[in-house]
């Protein structure tokens, strides 16, 4: 099973400023089966990036997605009061489909 | 645009099956994969397992001996069935479309997600 490891576990920012997330993998994972949530509390995730760093439908381009092999990132160019939430990486590329623990962003 | 909707008991007895049912609303079924989701109360999301419209399905090895992923295409729904439930099953369940793309994999629509409660 492989294993997304977030860091960190919270990062405190104010609006405007640049947030930067980090997904490990235990094992290499293609980067078409790496994908980007955002859980907003007492709602379901909402996808915002797949195949490691193509943006879904709607989804405005402060929000980026890099990386490959075991190390993957997300990044919010300019947090926006909205954008403070819980953030969770995934992996396709292997069964069993696994999740990240989470990084919270908050204010 | 397409919804989901889960929909079951939310509460369920130790020892018995869990059944939700996720209905497709705004589009078909067909050509598509669908998965169960769960998020136990304050923690991470967990993969339970997908189906394609045809029928074919992969199950999470923690969970295999217990879940069955079934799908209905003439009424639009999928439905979910998790036996021998122990409070450890306890958790907000999702249903979510999944899509393929030569970009990659994503799972771009989801459900509310539904609570269910194993207790006696």
């Amino acid at each position: 099973e492989i294993v997304l490891t977030q860091s960190p576990g919270t990062l405190s920012l104010s609006p405007g400023e640049r947030a930067t997330l980090s997904c490990r993998a235990s094992q290499s994972v293609s980067s078409s089966y790496l994908a980007w949530y955002q859980q907003r509390p007492g709602q379901a995730p909402r996808l915002l990036i797949y195949g490691a760093s193509s943006r879904a439908t709607g989804i405005p381009d402060r929000f980026s997605g890099s990386g490959s092999g075991t190390d993957f990132t997300l990044t919010i160019s300019r947090l926006e009061p909205e954008d403070f939430a819980v953030y969770y990486c995934q992996q396709y590329g292997s069964s069993p489909w696994t999740f990240g623990q989470g990084t919270k962003v908050e204010i | 645009q397409v919804q989901l909707q889960e929909s079951g008991p939310g509460l369920v007895k130790p020892s018995e099956t869990l059944s939700l049912t996720c209905t497709v609303s705004g589009g078909s079924i067909s050509s598509y994969y669908w998965t169960w989701i769960r998020q136990p109360p304050g923690k991470e999301l967990e993969w339970i397992g997908y189906i394609y419209y045809s029928g074919s399905t992969n199950y999470n090895p923690s969970l295999k001996s217990r879940v069955t992923i079934s799908v209905d295409t003439s009424k639009n729904q999928f439905s979910l069935k998790l036996s021998s439930v122990t409070a450890a099953d306890t958790a907000v369940y999702y249903c979510a479309r999944i899509s393929v793309t030569p970009r990659g994999y994503g799972m771009d629509v989801w459900g509310q997600g539904t609570t269910v409660t194993v207790s006696s």
